[in-house]
Order: structure tokens, then sequence, then C-alpha cells
């Protein structure tokens, strides 16, 4: 598509449901990202994507947390048991990856709130 | 300690007035650093690119600088509109890997 795809846009969940985020990113793009943005805070890294695998989980918050992605594609970012604190804005980004500077296009991301 | 520190959290200036934000960073070794500009519920959008070798960049009433030796970069902001509050996000790609770090964001404010 011409830009990164999240969804859903919100998603209101009860505490200790599990929820799942989606991303599509632009097509070609070998290099996905995954961040969180809690209110008023700064964009937190959650994992990076090269292909389907996952070189960099670093940033994963707990194991209540996991990614996949498919085909080079499409991934999905799934929270188990959500905690209230695990509301936030789950933004999306795709790249190139190229070492030559290119451009890293940020999805508009998916609103969670567990209530 | 964040490896990319911004400042100031926020400002309120007025419209038709200019601004400098800053970001200074510590990652190394340094690729490149970009400045974002993140609306309320939006995406960041990329607003300049800057690689070790560049001084100064400029986007329309956006200048960005670079000084790769003492690790800071600042944002000018040239005759604000009130379009330009946002969030301004610094972020710093590491030259060995694909890791991007962010900064904390200032939060501008345009009042007419």
């Amino acid at each position: 598509g011409a830009g990164v795809s999240q969804s859903p846009s919100n998603k209101v969940t009860e505490k200790g449901k599990d929820v799942e985020l989606r991303c599509d990113p632009i097509s070609g793009h070998t290099a996905l990202y995954w961040y969180r943005q809690s209110l008023g805070q700064g964009l937190e890294f959650l994992i990076y994507f090269q292909g389907n695998s996952a070189p960099d989980k670093s940033g994963l918050p707990s194991d209540r947390f996991s990614a996949e992605r498919t085909g080079g594609s499409v991934s999905t970012l799934t929270i188990q048991r959500t905690q209230q604190e695990d509301s936030a804005v789950y933004l999306c980004a795709s790249s190139l990856d190229r070492e030559v500077i290119d451009g890293y296009t940020f999805g508009s991301g998916t609103r969670l709130t567990v209530v | 300690k964040n490896q990319v520190e911004q400042s100031p959290q926020s400002l309120i200036i007025l419209e038709g007035k200019n601004c400098t934000l800053q970001c200074n960073y510590t990652v190394s070794p340094f690729s490149n650093l970009r400045w974002y500009k993140q609306d309320t519920g939006r995406g960041p959008v990329s607003l300049t690119i800057m690689t070790f070798s560049e001084n100064t960049k400029s986007n329309g009433r956006y200048t960005a600088t670079l000084d790769a030796d003492t690790k800071q970069s600042s944002l000018h902001i040239t005759a604000s509109q009130l379009s330009d509050s946002a969030s301004y996000i610094c972020v710093v790609r590491k030259a060995a890997g694909n890791k991007l770090t962010f900064g904390g964001g200032t939060r501008v404010l345009v009042k007419p």
C-alpha cells in the first residue's frame, strides 16, 4: 500500500483479555518496528523484524508480549492477559533497511485502552 | 539515562515567533539523526535527516543543525504557525545494526 497501515485504530479491552494488533508495512519494506507511546511519554522501542525474523526483541516489556511476522509483510503484536499499564498507543514503522539513508515510515498507531 | 536527550520538554510560543529545540545524544557509533513531527493522534512524520558530514538541513520553515563532534543537534522553527503545534522527536540511528533511539520529544504549542 501507499503507507503503513495499522488496525484497529482504537481498541478498548477488559483487563485480563488478550489483544492482537496488526501492522501492514509498505510493500517491499523488509524492516519492521513496533514502538509503544504512553500518554505524555516518548516512543519506547519494542521489537524489530528483518524479514520474518526478529533480531532485536529487547524492548518487549514482559513475556505477555509477543510478535510475529509472516511472509515478510504483515506483523501482529499480541498482548496476553492485558494490564492497565499496557494502555498506550502502539506504533508500527517500516523501512527498506539499507545502510544508506532511508525513511522510516510510521503508521498512525493503535490506541489501546485497558479498563 | 536515555542516550538521546531533548530539551525543553515543552514550549509555548506566539504565532509568528521563532523557536529552537535541542537534542543531545550519546549513541555511538553514529549513523544518522532524524527530526520527526508528531501531530496529536498521528504517527511521526520525518522532517529532516542528517548524516555525520552534514551540518545544516532545511525543510521549509524547519532548519536542523548537527554538530557530530559535540553530539548535539537543534531544530529551528521560523515564523511559527498554529499548525506547528505538535511533538518534535529526535531519533538517532546507530551505525552498527539497525537500532533507533528516540528522544522523549519536545511538545510545542503555538498560540495566536
